[in-house]
């Protein structure tokens, strides 16, 4: 249906290694928005993604939404303390409506 | 601008009980929402607000009411609370409808119901 599968569920990285994470549907996605959250805290909008093909780069952070819009990714290059949290990807569903994957936890080990 | 804000910020109630957790925000924003985050299971959605005096039902709505008689203000009732609504409980507003604006998220409000 119109779920939104995200993979991995966590993420264990060393300070400085990089971080993917993926979302994926069985249907086209007319865009895809990403949202991070540090622990005890709330989402926060990232990104939108839109155009087949798309690549959005900020700062380490890169999105892409795949060429057929049925995936996207988001990747974190050199992982900082700072990058700790979890990562929620969202697509629009048929009634306009947020549908949210449930998140990847990025956690560094000490 | 304040933005998003929710009080209170923990709220521990008794089976049976039943509170409001009230929701405000100052951007003028027409679409008003409430999540309820759950570990594992990402955000899913309650009720939402297109408008003042308009409502609808999100995924799981049962055991929740809520009302918009104004564009800043978004409160969500429990009615009689269950340890099953123990959970994170976030407001959000974006600008419109549409599903491709930005959605502004509140700080939260953690309820245990005992």
């Amino acid at each position: 249906g119109q779920q939104v599968m995200q993979i991995p569920q966590y993420q264990h990285v060393q300070e400085g290694e990089d971080f993917t994470t993926y979302c994926n549907s069985s249907t086209t996605l007319s865009n895809i928005q990403w949202y991070k959250q540090r622990p005890g805290g709330h989402p926060v909008f990232l990104i939108q993604l839109v155009k087949s093909g798309e690549v959005k780069k900020q700062k380490r952070l890169t999105f892409q939404f795949g060429e057929a819009k049925k995936n996207s990714s988001l990747h974190i290059t050199a992982t900082q303390t700072t990058d700790v949290g979890t990562y929620f990807c969202a697509r629009t569903g048929s009634n306009y409506q947020l549908i949210w994957g449930a998140g990847t936890k990025l956690i560094i080990k000490p | 601008n304040a933005g998003v804000t929710q009080t209170p910020k923990f709220q521990v109630l008794k089976t049976g009980q039943s509170m409001t957790l009230q929701c405000a925000q100052d951007m003028n924003h027409e679409y008003m929402s409430w999540y309820r985050q759950d570990p594992g299971m990402g955000l899913r959605l309650i009720h939402y607000s297109v408008g003042a005096g308009i409502t609808d039902q999100g995924e799981v709505p049962n055991g929740y009411n809520v009302s918009r008689s104004t564009t800043e203000d978004f409160p969500l009732r429990l009615l009689s609370a269950a340890p099953s609504q123990t959970s994170v409980y976030f407001c959000a507003s974006s600008y419109s409808n549409r599903g491709t604006d930005t959605q502004y998220f509140g700080p939260g409000t953690r309820l245990t119901v005992l």
